[in-house]
C-alpha cells in the first residue's frame, strides 16, 4: 500500500533552516511527483511547491521562491523540503503528498511534520 | 493571482444533502479537486478532476463544475462526514496550485 512517512517534529530559532524528509513506499517513486503543503495553526492549506521524482524538475510557490528547496533521492525513494531564513509565521504542520503527474492533485498524503519557529 | 472562495461553514441535518461551493473566475474551465480534512489528520482526496472519486471514497460524494462555481455534494450526510473541505485548482497564469480557504461542515 502507498505510504509516505515524514520525519519528526522540529523546533527552530528564527533565521535558521529546517529540512523535512518524506519516505515513500508501495509504488514506483519516479512515476509521480511530490507536493509539499503546509498548514499554520488553525489555518487553511497552503501549497508550497512540487517536485518531479522522475527528473527533479521543481515548481515553487511564488511566495516562497528563494527560501525553499525541494529535492529527491531516488535511491531511497525519499523527498526533502528545506526552508531557510525561518520566521515565526513559518510555524506550521508540513505535509508531503504524492502528486499525480499532469493532474496537479495529490492522492496520498504523509502524516505531517510540525515545525515550530520560536526564539 | 487566482482566488477560490468557499463559505466558512455549512451545516446539514443528518441524512440530508450537503453542498459546498467553491467560487472562482471561470472555474468551469479548470479541473477542480476536493480534499477532506478531519481534526488532527492529514487531508484526504475525495474528488479529483471535478467529479471523479478515488477508490475507497463513498458514492455519496460527488462533484460538479460549471461557470464560476464548483460544488462538492455529500448525500445522506453522516456524522463521520464532519470535517473541513478544501477545493483546489491549478492556476496556469502563475504556474501555482491554489487552495480555497476551506469550509467546515457540521452535521446536525
Amino acid at each position: 500500500q502507498v505510504q509516505l512517512v515524514q520525519s519528526g517534529a522540529e523546533v527552530k530559532k528564527p533565521g535558521a533552516s529546517v529540512k523535512v524528509s518524506c519516505k515513500a513506499s508501495g509504488y514506483t517513486f519516479t512515476s509521480y511527483g511530490i507536493s509539499w503543503v503546509r498548514q499554520a495553526p488553525g489555518q487553511g492549506l497552503e501549497w508550497m511547491g512540487w517536485i518531479s521524482a522522475y527528473n527533479g524538475n521543481t515548481n515553487y510557490a511564488q511566495k516562497l521562491q528563494g527560501r525553499v528547496t525541494m529535492t529527491t533521492d531516488t535511491s531511497t525513494s525519499t523527498a526533502y523540503m528545506e526552508l531557510r531564513s525561518l520566521r515565526s509565521d513559518d510555524t506550521a504542520v508540513y505535509y508531503c503528498a504524492r502528486g499525480v503527474v499532469g493532474g496537479w492533485y495529490d492522492d496520498y498524503w504523509g502524516q505531517g511534520t510540525l515545525v515550530t519557529v520560536s526564539s | 493571482s487566482y482566488e477560490l472562495t468557499q463559505p466558512l461553514s455549512v451545516s446539514v441535518a443528518l441524512g440530508q444533502t450537503a453542498r459546498i461551493t467553491c467560487g472562482g473566475n471561470n472555474i468551469g474551465s479548470k479541473n477542480v479537486h476536493w480534499y477532506q480534512q478531519k481534526p488532527g489528520q492529514a487531508p484526504v482526496l475525495v474528488i479529483y478532476r471535478d467529479s471523479n472519486r478515488p477508490s475507497g471514497i463513498p458514492e455519496r460524494f460527488s462533484g460538479s463544475n460549471s461557470g464560476n462555481t464548483a460544488t462538492l455534494t455529500i448525500s445522506r450526510a453522516q456524522a463521520g462526514d464532519e470535517a473541513d473541505y478544501y477545493c483546489q485548482v491549478w492556476d496556469s497564469s502563475t504556474a501555482n496550485v491554489v487552495f480555497g480557504g476551506g469550509t467546515k461542515l457540521t452535521v446536525l
